[in-house]
């Protein structure tokens, strides 16, 4: 069974702060993608990584994917308020068409 | 509007009512999902299809629950005897892959309330 974990599970930080947000696998992932989920809504692509080792940069945003395809992170400068949300990675494990998802890490950021 | 949407946004049913839900896809997508989510966590997979077949059912799929995508393009979800466990978000997905890579897009769901 191919699963992504995801950690932490929830944050809650003060504006102006960093974090990272982890996304772990015992599986080969040709690609991972990031969404954002506020409540009611569904999930929002923000970034695709596909080649092992690369970083893609939005804004405050940076993700990056593991050399081994295989875990990935989000990184966030400078955390404001609107940046709360359901962060979940998410792709499709080598050899499935399975489209599965991260457990989530629920993000509050305090004005 | 050419995003993936979801019909309807809320259902409140009563127990052992049956319910359907639609999704119509982004037209040029050839996969299309279904989710399930609970408060706080991630979408959990139900299942799945690649034009009109259905290729993958998860075990969280009970008998009471049957999609199709007849014609390869909308698809619905049904839950027969609705029991109040099924209250959730259900979410549907549509995606291709190209180069490997699959992004899915999603609609806005379909919160259901069994009471």
């Amino acid at each position: 069974t191919q699963l992504l974990e995801q950690s932490p599970q929830f944050l809650s930080i003060q504006e102006g702060e960093n974090l990272t947000v982890y996304c772990n696998s015992s599986s080969v992932f040709s690609s991972l993608q990031w969404y954002r989920q506020e409540p009611g809504e569904g999930p929002v692509l923000l970034v695709t990584v596909v080649t092992g080792g690369e970083v893609k940069k939005l804004k405050r945003l940076t993700f990056q994917f593991g050399d081994a395809r295989k875990d990935s992170s989000l990184h966030i400068t400078a955390a404001q308020p609107g940046d709360t949300g359901l962060y979940l990675c998410a792709g499709e494990a080598s050899g499935t068409y399975k489209y599965i998802f991260g457990t989530g890490t629920r993000l509050k950021v305090l004005a | 509007d050419t995003g993936v949407s979801q019909d309807p946004r809320h259902k409140i049913t009563k127990r052992g009512q049956n319910v359907t839900f639609r999704c119509d896809p982004i037209s040029e997508h050839n996969r299309l999902y279904w989710y399930r989510q609970t408060l706080g966590q991630g979408p959990e997979f139900l299942t799945y299809f690649q034009n009109e077949a259905q290729l993958e059912k998860s075990r969280l799929l009970s008998d009471r629950f049957s999609a199709e995508r007849p014609k390869g393009s909308f698809s619905t979800l049904e839950i027969q005897r609705t029991e109040q466990g099924d209250s959730a978000m259900y979410l549907c997905a549509s995606s291709f892959s190209f180069g490997g890579r699959t992004e899915a897009f999603f609609g806005q769901g379909t919160r259901l309330t069994v009471v």
